[in-house]
Formats: C-alpha cells, structure tokens, sequence
C-alpha cells in the first residue's frame, strides 16, 4: 500500500529564514513519483516541485528545493528565504506506480501548516 | 493560474439529495481526476477519468459517479449524500505527458451537507 507521512502539524519560521518540511514515504514500487503541493485558504492546489524515484539529483524550483533521501524514504521540502506570502498548508504526495494509467491518482499526507511571522 | 475552472464554489443540500459538481480542464489535458478533501486532512482520491472512461477507482462507494466529456469537461456525481460527504470536492487534470506529470488543481467545490 502506498502511504504518506508529515509529521508536523504546524510549523513557525521568521521571513527570510529557511524552513524545512518533512515528508516520509512507503511504497512497494521502483518506480514512484514525488510531489509538494501548496494550499492557500482559497482551496487551489498549487504544484511547487517534483522529484522522480529514478532522479539522482535532488529537485530545485527556485527558492523551493527538495531533498530526497531515497533509503530513508524521505522526501523533505526546504524552502529558502520564507516570505510572508509562504503561510498556507503544505502537501506532500506520491505517485505510485508513476506511469500514464496512474497519471491522475496521488496519494497525499495530512499536510504541515506554515506560518511566517515578520 | 491553472485553467481548471469548478462550479460552484460552494452550494448546500440536505441528507439524501443529488449533487452535480463542474470542471472545465485545459484544452489537451485528456485526465481528469476527482478528489475529496474532508477538513484537516490531505484530498483522497475519488476516481480518474480518461478519454471519457474511468480507469481508476479509489476507496469510494458506487454513488460517487462521474462523467468526462470531449471538450475537456468532467462532472462528478453524488447520490444519496451523507453527512460525511461534507468536504472540498477537487478537481484536476493533466496533460498525458506533462513536465513531471504534475496535476493541475482547480479551486474546488465546497460541499456542505445538513
């Protein structure tokens, strides 16, 4: 079965600082799909970064980067330089199998809350 | 801005009534996938819609229905509502090769049930 972790609730971090948001993961595929998606109070999900199960480099998006510890089934969010416009709750989720009949099915976590405070 | 556009944002209905809820996906992104988002927990999926067939079913029982159509629309279809389908009604699409295959999300339906 294929399960997401994110054991932090909530997290708190001061602008401009680094934040770092947890992610565990368990699957039986090789192949697999990783996903960090964001979540203002408006509902959209909005897409931040990917890392696939072959990829040996970990995912960078701007300040968004991913770091991906393939043993340790642990595929953490980093977020550089937090901006007040950061605060939101933050998903973290898999595609497994990662291939084109599973295109649209991801299994999420229960999510992190952000807060930045000035 | 993802071009996933759902209607309505939020409506209320009573225990044992119908609901209809829209998508309108981006033109070429041929699936459509459904979720539900109960409050405080991550969207679970409902089902996948490709080429207007269903090829893929989560944990959901058979009053979840749905529908996709050719110009990239999708409905999604509840019978006999309960009070625990109150909950954020997601939808997404994909194109069938996309850039790490994200999922592009609309802003979802929010559902109340009384």
């Amino acid at each position: 079965a294929q399960k997401i972790t994110q054991t932090q609730p909530g997290m708190f971090v001061q602008e401009k600082e680094a934040v770092t948001l947890d992610c565990t993961y368990d699957t039986s595929d090789q192949s697999y799909g990783l996903f960090w998606y964001k979540q203002p109070s408006s509902g959209e999900m909005i897409f931040l970064i990917y890392q696939g199960s072959y990829d040996e480099q970990n995912a960078t998006e701007g300040r968004y980067s991913l770091n991906f510890q393939k043993a340790r089934k642990s595929a953490n969010l980093v977020i550089s330089a937090s901006q007040l416009g950061d605060s939101a709750m933050y998903f973290c989720a898999m595609r497994a199998p990662n291939r084109g009949s599973t295109l649209g099915r991801l299994y999420f976590g229960r999510g992190t809350q952000l807060t930045v405070w000035p | 801005e993802t071009g996933v556009t759902q209607s309505p944002t939020h409506l209320i209905k009573t225990r044992g009534q119908q609901v209809t809820l829209r998508c309108s996906s981006q033109s070429g992104h041929n699936t459509v996938s459904w979720y539900q988002q109960a409050l405080g927990q991550g969207p679970q999926f409902i089902f996948q819609y490709y080429r207007e067939e269903e090829n893929g079913r989560g944990n959901f029982p058979p009053r979840f229905s749905g529908l996709q159509f050719p110009n990239y629309s999708s409905e999604l279809n509840v019978n006999a509502l309960e009070l625990d389908d109150s909950a954020l009604y997601l939808c997404a699409s994909s194109p069938l090769a996309g850039d790490g295959g994200e999922l592009f999300f609309g802003e979802g339906s929010r559902l109340t049930v009384l």
